[in-house]
């Protein structure tokens, strides 16, 4: 069963600096998620995004936040200059569409800011 | 605003019995419903979705049901296993066509042999 994937399984920076977390979606998906899910709380979404352009953001995903689409495979979320509050799990999904399609999860990157 | 929540932190059952998750919804114009079951270490898990015009939906062992008068969501689990243990969180579709899910707190299912 094809499933997303996310690479790396747990990050460990330093405050203030950048991290690339990244994402190969279901491969015949064209909408893709990241979600971050603080230790013990509920998912939260960050940011949905389409034919190469955000849909919709959350109001985490400030300007220290952005996603890409570097090639027709990864989707990668990048948080520029890294705050101890970012510490999380961020998942990432994907799905056949926006409508009533369920979106699928890959198994998530622990960051950890020290 | 929109908010999803679900009554229980904590479910526990023995194996073999049937289990019952609820969860409460705010928006009633919402339109499309998930569960999910997330496991130790693990991101979420697609179990069954439902739209909302719908009352009930059936997968293997699983059914969820729907009221929308009075905005609440459950999912039944058919004679539970051990490996039905974990977190199940009901997500909603946000309003407007961009994908966005809100999450509800999550219930644990405890299940013992």
């Amino acid at each position: 069963e094809p499933e997303v994937t996310q690479t790396p399984s747990h990050q460990v920076t330093q405050m203030g600096q950048e991290v690339i977390l990244r994402c190969v979606p279901i491969s015949n998906h064209l909408y893709f998620y990241w979600y971050r899910q603080i230790l013990g709380q509920k998912v939260e979404f960050l940011v949905s995004f389409y034919n190469n352009e955000i849909s919709e953001k959350s109001e985490i995903f400030d300007d220290q936040f952005s996603v890409e689409r570097p090639d027709g495979s990864n989707f990668t979320l990048k948080i520029r200059s890294t705050k101890l509050e970012d510490s999380a799990m961020y998942f990432c999904a994907s799905s056949g569409g926006f409508g009533n399609q369920p979106q699928h999860f890959g198994d998530g990157t622990r960051l950890s800011i020290l | 605003g929109e908010s999803v929540g679900l009554h229980l932190p904590t479910l526990s059952v023995q194996e073999g019995d049937n289990s019952i998750i609820n969860c409460a919804y705010s928006n009633s114009a919402s339109d499309y419903f998930i569960w999910y079951k997330q496991e130790s270490g693990k991101g979420p898990q697609f179990i069954i979705d439902i739209r909302s015009n719908m009352d009930k939906r059936q997968g293997q062992r699983v059914t969820v049901l729907l009221n929308k008068t009075v905005k609440h969501l459950s999912l039944q689990i058919a004679a539970t296993q051990p490996g039905d243990s974990a977190v199940y969180f009901c997500a909603e579709k946000g309003s407007g066509n961009t994908g966005k899910l809100i999450f509800g707190q999550g219930t644990t299912l405890q299940v013992k042999p």
